[in-house]
């Protein structure tokens, strides 16, 4: 079954401070995976996107890492803000009769307090 | 500036009414999705379309059904809404044949009562 989990379920962390958010999947065939971040309210809003011979992707402070062989990745952030103060979404794209699906994780919460 | 646009943000509809939820997509894309979100749940898919006129249930299509009458247009549609359904709606859109950009819109909070 294709399944997508992340975890923690929720983190609190102090401004300034880095974390790293976890997501793993038994998806196949694998097309991409790609990281949301989700304000409260707001639809998801696409971080980075990495294919199966990606590593490591970055936008800015967030650092996205790929091990495809484990089925396994990380986004790590840097230096937090309160901004970053948000959901955070794991979303696997696989191939299934020609067209492309999503599976999603549920989501970590994280919090980043002053 | 490309995007996915739902014509509502807020919604609070009485049980029995008949609700409609409209996305407009300005990509040209081939593909249009409807999801709902709920806490603990994540995104969970309801239907989707790879063009017009044509649609496919997804993992919960129980309760609702959808509208694709012009390519950038996808509406979901609640025939009579129930309190189960209050939730987030989110649609998405994708170009068909390539991985999808993950475009999704801005959301609709739909409380039913």
């Amino acid at each position: 079954k294709n399944q997508v989990e992340q975890s923690p379920q929720s983190l609190i962390i102090l401004e300034g401070k880095n974390c790293t958010l976890q997501c793993n999947y038994t998806v196949s065939p694998f097309s991409n995976l790609r990281w949301y971040k989700q304000d409260t309210g707001r639809g998801p809003v696409s971080l980075t996107i990495m294919t199966f011979s990606e590593n490591t992707k970055s936008n800015g402070r967030y650092t996205a890492t790929l091990d495809a062989d484990t089925k396994q990745s990380s986004l790590h952030i840097t230096a937090s803000q309160l901004s970053d103060s948000a959901s955070y979404i794991c979303v696997v794209s696989v191939v299934s009769s020609g067209t492309y699906k999503y599976i999603f994780g549920t989501g970590t919460r994280l919090k980043v307090l002053a | 500036d490309v995007k996915v646009t739902q014509s509502s943000r807020y919604l609070v509809k009485r049980t029995g009414e008949k609700v409609f939820l409209e996305c407009v997509q300005d990509m040209d894309h081939e593909n249009m999705f409807w999801y709902r979100q709920d806490p603990g749940l994540g995104l969970r898919l309801i239907y989707f379309s790879y063009d017009v006129k044509m649609k496919e249930k997804g993992d919960i299509p129980e309760g609702y059904s959808v509208s694709r009458e012009k390519k950038e247009r996808f509406s979901l549609i609640l025939e009579s809404a129930s309190t189960n359904q209050t939730s987030m709606y989110l649609c998405a859109s994708s170009r068909r044949g390539a991985p999808p950009r993950g475009l999704f819109g801005q959301g609709t909070r739909l409380t039913v009562v």
